[in-house]
């Protein structure tokens, strides 16, 4: 599985933007880049995800180089609530059974601080 | 909707005691996946289970280990017999397609002492 390099932690402050970066330098052509979010006691969360081109949703957005070696996560304000350990993930398609499946494959990610 | 559901939230357990961890997924996903997360290796995936069916138990530690998945709306995790190393937390995670996004149940915390 190809492996993905993090910051141990960042830190912002409320309000404010944050960009979580992410080094992917193995990434292969068929690797989509997947970013989930894990809160205190909780499972993780799905934020984002993307292949090639920029990504926006309700939550984030995902900008994506143009070798695809690396990617940045966004959160354009901050809030309270946003503190979690943010995982950048390479989801790699497995074939197994007969069937394709998409596997995740967790690093240690980056522990986020958001102060008030 | 409910999400995942887990149960036991904790279970607390002696050495060579039977452990047994379910699972309710997301009615109308297809596809479950058991994780375990420790501080020492994070999270990795124990095994993934497509229309019921187990379709890759790589990450399966040992014989130890055993899933299930009955029918379309429950899936268990056994232990036998539990060895303190096998304290972590377990998640069950289910996602509508296996190249889908996956949603996490709130997890198992397991104790073996």
């Amino acid at each position: 599985d190809a492996k993905t390099t993090q910051p141990n932690s960042m830190e912002s402050n409320e309000e404010e933007p944050v960009h979580l970066p992410c080094n992917h330098s193995t990434i292969s052509g068929t690797d989509y880049i997947h970013w989930y979010r894990q809160l205190p006691s909780q499972g993780p969360e799905y934020v984002i995800h993307g292949l090639t081109s920029n990504v926006n949703n309700r939550m984030a957005s995902l900008a994506i180089a143009e070798d695809r070696k690396s990617s940045t996560l966004i959160l354009h304000r901050a809030t309270l609530r946003d503190a979690a350990v943010y995982y950048c993930i390479l989801r790699s398609t497995l074939n197994a059974g007969g069937t394709s499946y998409g596997k995740l494959t967790f690093g240690q990610g980056t522990i986020l601080t958001v102060h008030p | 909707d409910a999400g995942v559901i887990q149960s036991p939230r904790h279970e607390v357990t002696e050495m060579g005691q039977e452990v047994t961890l379910r699972c309710k997924p997301i009615s109308g996903h297809n596809s479950l996946f058991w994780y375990r997360q420790t501080m020492m290796r994070g999270l990795e995936l124990l095994i993934y289970f497509n229309n019921n069916v187990p379709i890759d138990d790589s990450g399966m530690p040992e014989d130890r280990f055993s899933a299930k998945m009955p029918n379309a709306s429950f899936s268990t995790l056994k232990i036998q017999p539990s060895e303190p190393r096998d304290s972590a937390v377990y998640f069950c995670a289910s996602s509508l397609g296996a190249l889908n996004e996956q949603f996490f149940g709130p997890g198992t915390r397991l104790t073996v002492l």
